[in-house]
């Protein structure tokens, strides 16, 4: 099973700011197979990006994803106040993982 | 535009069972690959299992801690999806979300998920 660690676990930011998220992989993943989630208290997740670097329906183009292999990085250039949340990445190589979230929140 | 809606959460003893049912609308169903996830309390979400579309086998697949205790299955013909849930444990006390699958394998659709509590 593919084990995904996200760094950091909290990144604690100011609205305008640029976020950098990472999730690593313990073995290699297709890029076909990385998508990332935005998640609020109380909602269900939402998907934000596919395919490793795809938008999905509706997301804003302050959101982007890259990487390759093993590491895989989303990217948010402006925080927006609802940008604010927990936000995974997740593998799709046989079965399904999800890494344990990386928390942004304003400082 | 897509829809799921969960139903069938509740407080159940260890050892019961539930079945939890997922009603699908604004998506072409019986093409669709399934899946539920769950979310405890306060932590991440985790993979329970899927079932392929029938044209694709039909098949499904499971997470190791819920295998042989949890069942998929789904009813084309009422754009339904179901997770029968048996040998509760403490340690299945989550939000059970159905979600759609995308052909590259994310989660395109989420419901808004039901509530299982295992507690005696």
């Amino acid at each position: 099973e593919i084990v995904l660690t996200q760094s950091p676990g909290t990144l604690s930011l100011s609205p305008g700011e640029r976020a950098t998220l990472s999730c690593r992989a313990s073995q290699s993943v297709r890029s076909s197979y990385l998508a990332w989630y935005q998640q609020k208290p109380g909602q269900a997740p939402r998907l934000l990006i596919y395919g490793a670097s795809s938008r999905a329906t509706g997301i804003p183009d302050r959101f982007s994803g890259s990487g390759s292999g093993t590491d895989f990085t989303l990217t948010i250039t402006r925080l927006e106040p609802e940008d604010f949340a927990v936000y995974y990445c997740q593998q799709y190589g046989g079965s399904f993982t999800f890494g344990p979230g990386t928390k942004v929140d304003i400082k | 535009e897509g829809q799921l809606v969960e139903s069938g959460g509740d407080l159940v003893k260890p050892g019961g069972s539930l079945r939890l049912s997922c009603a699908a609308s604004g998506f072409h169903f019986t093409n669709a690959y399934m899946n539920w996830v769950r979310q405890a309390p306060g932590k991440g979400l985790e993979w329970v299992g899927r079932i392929k579309s029938r044209p694709g086998g039909g098949t499904t697949d499971y997470a190791a801690p819920v295998k042989g205790r949890f069942t998929i299955s789904r009813d084309d013909s009422k754009n339904m999806l179901y997770l029968q849930v048996n040998g509760l444990e403490a340690e299945d006390t989550a939000m059970y979300y159905c979600a759609w699958e995308r052909p590259e394998g994310s989660f395109e659709l989420w419901g808004q998920g039901t509530m299982v509590t295992v507690s005696s």
